[in-house]
Parts: C-alpha cells; sequence; structure tokens
C-alpha cells in the first residue's frame, strides 16, 4: 500500500510553546491530506482537512487560529500546534487518499503523540 | 455520527478464523464498506475495502451480505500480532471524504 510519513514520532514540550507536526505522502502525491487527533481510549476525530493551494477546512470545534495547517505542496502538509497546553496532549494522526483499483483509499501515517508539560 | 455498528469486543483463539461484523442498514449506493484496524499506538492501516462483491486479499476477506446492510471481516488464520481495534467505515471513495470513525470492535487473539 501506499506510504504516509509523520516527523517527529513523538514530541514534548512545554507549556506555551509551539510544535509543527509534518505529514508526507512517500511514494503518491496528494491534493487533499486529513488531521485527527486521538485522545487515549477513544476513537480518532477529524480536525481538519488540508488542501493543497488553499486554506484548510476546519471542523466545529477546532480553533484554526490555534492549529494551523499548511498544505504547501503535494506530498507535504503540516499542522502546528500553537501555543500548546497540557490539554492538547494528544496522538496527532494524519492521512491521505490515493487512488487504488478500488477507487481511492485513504492511508494513514504513524502518528504524532504530544506531550505539553 | 459513524454509520456503522460493530460490537465493542471480541477474542478469537490464535490460529482459528475471525469474524468481526458490521451493521450498516443505512448505505447509500454509492458508498463502499471499508476495514482500517489499529494496534496500540499507531496510525491506522487500511485492511480492505468493497461495494457490493466478495473480496478477498492477502491481509483478510471481505463478505458483504447481499442487501448490504452489513458485512463481515474474516481474518482466516488469526495470530497475536492481529490484537487489534477494527473499524467499518462507509463512505465513497471519491478521495477527498473525510474518514469518520466509530468506536470499532477490540479484537483480542488467545494464545
Amino acid at each position: 500500500g501506499a506510504v504516509v510519513s509523520q516527523h517527529p514520532s513523538r514530541v514534548i514540550c512545554k507549556s506555551g510553546t509551539s510544535v509543527k507536526i509534518e505529514c508526507r505522502s512517500l511514494d503518491f502525491q496528494a491534493t487533499t491530506m486529513f488531521w485527527y487527533r486521538q485522545f487515549p481510549k477513544k476513537s480518532l476525530m477529524l480536525m481538519a482537512t488540508s488542501n493543497e493551494g488553499s486554506k484548510a477546512t476546519y471542523e466545529q470545534g477546532v480553533e484554526k487560529d490555534k492549529f494551523l495547517i499548511n498544505h504547501a505542496s503535494l506530498t507535504l502538509s503540516t499542522l502546528t500546534v500553537t501555543s500548546a497546553h497540557p490539554e492538547d496532549s494528544s496522538f496527532y494522526i494524519c492521512s491521505a487518499p490515493t487512488l487504488t483499483s478500488g477507487g481511492y483509499t485513504q492511508y494513514f501515517g504513524p502518528g504524532t503523540r504530544l506531550t505539553v508539560l | 455520527d459513524a454509520k456503522t455498528t460493530q460490537p465493542t469486543s471480541m477474542d478469537c483463539a490464535e490460529g482459528r478464523a475471525a469474524n468481526l461484523p458490521c451493521n450498516h442498514s443505512t448505505i447509500s449506493g454509492n458508498e463502499y464498506v471499508y476495514w482500517y484496524r489499529q494496534i496500540h499506538s499507531q496510525g491506522p492501516q487500511y485492511i480492505i475495502h468493497g461495494l457490493k462483491n466478495n473480496e478477498t486479499n492477502e491481509m483478510a476477506s471481505l463478505i458483504i451480505t447481499e442487501d448490504r446492510k452489513s458485512s463481515t471481516l474474516i481474518l482466516p488464520h488469526a495470530t497475536l500480532r492481529d490484537t487489534a481495534v477494527y473499524y467499518c467505515i462507509v463512505m465513497s471513495n471519491f478521495g477527498n471524504e473525510k474518514l469518520t470513525f466509530g468506536t470499532g470492535t477490540r479484537l483480542t487473539i488467545i494464545p
């Protein structure tokens, strides 16, 4: 299957700092990527849709000024958590769709675990 | 809201077939059934998807009922590494559609 990478895999930061997470499609191009957040023992919750060359679309309740998304190329989307606080500690996962024999299939990155102290 | 219903948890003996059911009674004509799994602290892994015909790949088989209101994911010879949360998701496959995750089924493979 297609490969999606994320960097870093885990990050620990102090409260008030900003953290950037990268999501890359390694062997395909993606005009759209998705960002999810997952709290312990919970399911994935979609945060936003990242669109190459245009503004991201955020889900209801997700602060766009806090979670900055940039999709500067067809293989890279970044999520920046600005002024992070302990409640932002979570597992952040991205996905990207690619065309397969049975239509589009979304592939997920390995996730980034963010811990804010 | 997720459009599917799955049992919360299941156990299966190692080496046996694991059969994971999913109900999707409100599925529409252009929606596919996708299965993903998530092993602890990893991103979801794509398993298989189908529209109306049964599908098989190197990981699993997908059996979709004729009315498409339910399906079953079959792992033919479960191993301990198959312990994970399995998600059944219905969606069109246009590429830019959002995936909505339900609670999934926590499958535990018993040695």
